[in-house]
């Protein structure tokens, strides 16, 4: 069973802060990884993709991928009280065409 | 402007009915998918299709049905076998591009309760 954990925080950081997120994944073969920012009640939508070993920087959001550790993070820098979300890991799996997801890391940005 | 809707927003849904869950697309996307999220918890796939009249089960496909017979829309159908239908449901489409070209992307959401 291929499978894509993350830590179900919450993870509370102050508002101007970095917050971190972490996400490790099972299938070694694995090419492509996303994250997705989703709201209470609300559907996921898409922050980053990434495929390539190293950072990746968009705004205030950077992934970064380590293959050979089979983690991808996503770091938000200058956090806001409204990233105060659920951020989903998702890794696509090379050998269908489903897309895997962890169970989400609730992040709380206190002003 | 393109994008994934789902209709409707909100369904309920009496003890021993069929419901059905619309979703279509205008993004061109040939892979179309439906996942269940209960509180709390992550994304579960149940059914997911690549091609029109063409689509596959996914973990937890039991008490559902969806169709292909068009690209653009792949409803969903939630059967009296299914036995704790209440959740959100999320459709969501991508591209077939293969390997790192390919990205997926979600419709609104429709939160079914059973009543």
């Amino acid at each position: 069973q291929k499978e894509v954990e993350q830590n179900s925080g919450p993870l509370s950081v102050p508002e101007g802060a970095i917050a971190s997120l972490n996400c490790t994944y099972s299938d070694r073969v694995s090419q492509s990884f996303f994250w997705y920012r989703q709201y209470s009640g609300k559907s996921p939508e898409l922050i980053m993709s990434i495929y390539s070993n190293g950072d990746k920087e968009d705004g205030r959001f950077t992934a970064q991928l380590n293959k050979a550790s089979q983690y991808v993070s996503l770091l938000i820098r200058d956090s806001q009280p409204s990233d105060s979300a659920t951020y989903l890991c998702a890794v696509k799996d090379p050998g269908t065409y489903k897309y895997i997801f962890g169970t989400g890391t609730r992040l709380k940005v206190l002003a | 402007d393109g994008g994934i809707t789902q209709s409707p927003k909100y369904l309920f849904r009496k003890e021993g009915q069929n419901v059905t869950l619309s979703c279509e697309q205008n993004l061109n996307h040939d892979a179309m998918y439906w996942y269940r999220q209960d509180p709390g918890q992550g994304l579960r796939l149940i059914y997911y299709s690549q091609i029109v009249n063409d689509f596959q089960k996914g973990d937890i496909a039991e008490g559902y049905s969806v169709s292909r017979e068009k690209k653009e829309s792949f409803p969903l159908t939630v059967t009296s076998a299914q036995k704790n239908p209440t959740a959100f449901y999320l459709c969501a489409s991508s591209t077939l591009y293969g390997r790192h070209l390919d990205t997926q992307y979600f419709g609104p959401g429709t939160r079914l309760t059973v009543l």
